[in-house]
């Protein structure tokens, strides 16, 4: 998965919990990205970083937030965890091309 | 109406079958095209990267884009079980930011 980990793999919480999901790259790539995967919807991109301290918002940003202190690491927060964000989070990295390389995903599940 | 549609199948093939998996879009903007294999709880991983029009030959894969006609496709050729999975058309207009995914076709190669 070109040097990218996620953690957890797998978490069950309940509404209104908050959660934090990190993705860790190896590969030193400049630009990360947090997806989310749903049926019917395909990839959906969250946020995504250009570069330390540097995210913007992607087309499903609500209810989610982002941080990047480390080129290596990427975080992703949901404040209040809701039913609807139940799915499956990609962490993607690339090195300025288009090409972006998913990490192993997050299985998340609210109650 | 969806920037990219992709028939969500499930497509069923013999094995040794040639495949054909197509996507189309609406964004004349777009001049990289990509595809990604999905299996099953994984991640996403690059198949094939394209610029703009033409056909890009990979072992038994080949991809084809027709600006002209806003569609793309992904041969497969001599179709092995291994190949089932998920294929994602991908696809932007360049640069870090968004690239735009279509939902995914599930392909099940029959021994």
């Amino acid at each position: 998965d070109a040097g990218i980990t996620q953690s957890p793999r797998h978490k069950v919480t309940e509404t209104g919990t908050p959660v934090t999901l990190r993705c860790h790259q190896t590969e030193n790539h400049r630009y990360m990205y947090w997806y989310r995967q749903d049926p019917g919807h395909g990839l959906r991109l969250i946020h995504y970083s250009y570069g330390v301290k540097d995210t913007d918002k992607g087309e499903v940003s609500d209810g989610y937030s982002v941080s990047r202190s480390k080129t290596e690491d990427f975080l992703l927060t949901l404040e209040s965890a809701t039913s609807s964000q139940t799915s499956v989070y990609f962490c993607a990295i690339s090195g300025g091309t288009n090409e972006q390389f998913f990490g192993p995903g997050t299985r998340l599940t609210v109650l | 109406q969806k920037e990219v549609e992709q028939d969500p199948g499930p497509l069923s093939v013999p094995e040794g079958a040639i495949v054909s998996l197509n996507c189309t879009y609406s964004n004349s903007a777009f001049q990289y095209f990509m595809w990604y294999r999905q299996y099953s709880r994984k991640g996403p991983e690059l198949l094939m990267y394209t610029y703009s029009s033409g056909n890009k030959e990979d072992g038994r894969f080949t991809a084809q884009v027709d600006k002209s006609s806003k569609y793309i496709s992904l041969f497969i050729r001599d179709s092995q079980p291994s190949d089932s999975a998920t294929y994602l058309c991908a696809m932007n207009s360049g640069g870090y930011q968004k690239v735009t995914f279509g939902t995914g076709t599930k392909l099940q190669v029959i021994p």
